[in-house]
């Protein structure tokens, strides 16, 4: 087992949308990441944050750190959203990271 | 140039040769990292280097050999690889330290044949 399981793998919406994808982690963690990796490789980090909630323009993150989850929503989603998002925990021992298999979103015009 | 840069960024190569991957950042950061992402499978942190200094090392075969020669660039030297060695390879750059965001180049696509 994954020490972060992430939930759908695979999401297709409509534009417009409200998009969740679900991250939980089974290790102590010090942060934890999300990342949007578009066709072709390059990656990009969205969020990191180690408590409560994080927004920047349409996305928003937040954690549970006592249930050991995090959110990822999109609001209005428009096919430009359309990627591989994943989580990462970056582990409180060492200079670890774990990652999520990834959530594949394909946003329909 | 800006941010983090990686070359190639497409590499085909027999198990017998040996080739070396680059990457370059400059944002200042002083840690940088080797990941190997292949299909259908999580990312996999290879290497962190510190202030130049190797600090982990996942279990990686000895085929693959990082060099840090300064904070600003490192490499990644391969030798005799398998097929499945066959990936995507990502470079990322932070500040050293646990819980700094990291900018991550554009990756090398290797192919072994």
């Amino acid at each position: 087992k994954n020490e972060v399981e992430q939930s759908p793998q695979n999401l297709t919406a409509q534009e417009g949308e409200f998009i969740t994808i679900n991250c939980s982690y089974s290790v102590g963690i010090s942060a934890l990441h999300w990342l949007q990796q578009h066709p072709g490789g390059g990656i990009v980090s969205l969020f990191m944050l180690s408590s409560g909630k994080k927004k920047h323009g349409r996305l928003i993150a937040t954690i549970n750190i006592q249930e050991k989850h995090s959110s990822l929503h999109i609001t209005a989603s428009h096919p430009r959203d359309s990627a591989v998002y994943i989580c990462a925990a970056n582990s409180n021992t060492g200079n670890q990271f774990y990652f999520g298999t990834g959530t594949s979103l394909t946003v329909i015009p | 140039e800006t941010g983090v840069t990686q070359t190639p960024r497409h590499l085909v190569m027999g198990m017998t040769n040996k080739k070396s991957l680059k990457c370059e950042q400059h944002l200042g950061h002083n840690a940088m990292y080797w990941y190997k992402q292949s299909a259908k499978k999580p990312l996999e942190l290879m290497f962190v280097y510190n202030f130049k200094e190797q600090t982990e090392n996942n279990s990686v075969p000895s085929r693959f050999s990082p060099e840090c020669p300064n904070s600003s660039h490192l490499f990644l030297h391969l030798h005799t690889l398998q097929p499945e060695d066959s990936a995507l390879y990502l470079c990322a750059s932070s500040q050293a330290g646990q819980t700094y965001e990291q900018y991550f180049g554009p990756g090398t696509r290797l192919t072994v044949t």
